[in-house]
């Protein structure tokens, strides 16, 4: 059974660029949702996604745009890419209509902005 | 707005002691969740414990046990006969109840605890 796989793992961009992360969500699972991590810290909430809509967003710029396919993966993109977007970015999935609270999270893609 | 605090950003312990890490959390929400998550070096984060709000029952995980003070806002950690495998970075979150298609799993997380286990 699979678990929550992002790709790709690492990279390095430079300022301004755009980067486009992926996920896919664990087996039977159809929502996803995405975490910004800058080291050293708890992991940030950016937005959710079920049944192809953003759910819900954190405090985050336009500049973090997602988007969520009818096989449930998920891409978080991010345009103008400032020094402060380094960082971890975790992706977690969960199953609609689960009421337990548990999220299953990824290994992260490690973004460092130059 | 919800605020998860955890003061202890390193602790260590011998194999075999027990360890305790502690978490407050500040909401005006009566329903909710909350979790321990552990993150070893380089790898995914995963759920070590939860413990739903409207239980008084403090949540146990075989070594892992809860103290769960709701009027307190508190919520530790506690780690028996500690093992080298969990060293880690551990983190508080919280969640309000509902189901996870209306948008509502949404984790505040503590800044985290790094625990080291010595051999």
């Amino acid at each position: 059974d699979a678990g929550v796989t992002q790709s790709p793992t690492h990279l390095i961009k430079t300022r301004g660029q755009q980067v486009t992360l992926r996920c896919s969500p664990k087996s039977g699972h159809d929502t996803v949702s995405w975490y910004q991590q800058a080291l050293g810290q708890g992991p940030q909430f950016i937005f959710q996604y079920y049944e192809e809509e953003e759910r819900q967003r954190g405090n985050f710029p336009d500049r973090f745009s997602g988007h969520q396919y009818p096989n449930y993966s998920s891409e978080l993109n991010v345009n103008a890419l400032l020094l402060g977007d380094s960082a971890l970015y975790l992706c977690a999935s969960s199953w609609g209509h689960s009421n337990t609270g548990e999220l299953f999270f990824g290994e992260g893609s490690r973004l460092t902005v130059l | 707005a919800q605020t998860v605090t955890q003061s202890q950003p390193e602790m260590s312990v011998q194999e075999a002691e027990t360890v305790t890490l502690s978490c407050t959390y500040d909401t005006s929400e009566s329903n909710y969740y909350l979790f321990w998550y552990k993150q070893p070096p380089s790898r995914q984060m995963i759920l070590v414990i939860r413990q739903e709000a409207y239980k008084q029952q403090n949540a146990t995980e075989n070594r892992f046990s809860v103290n769960f003070q709701k009027a307190a806002k508190s919520f530790s950690l506690k780690i028996s006969d500690s093992q080298l495998g969990d060293t880690a970075m551990y983190f508080c979150a919280f969640m309000k109840h509902g189901l996870a298609a209306s948008g509502t799993y949404k984790y505040i997380f503590g800044t985290g605890t790094r625990l080291k286990v010595l051999a």
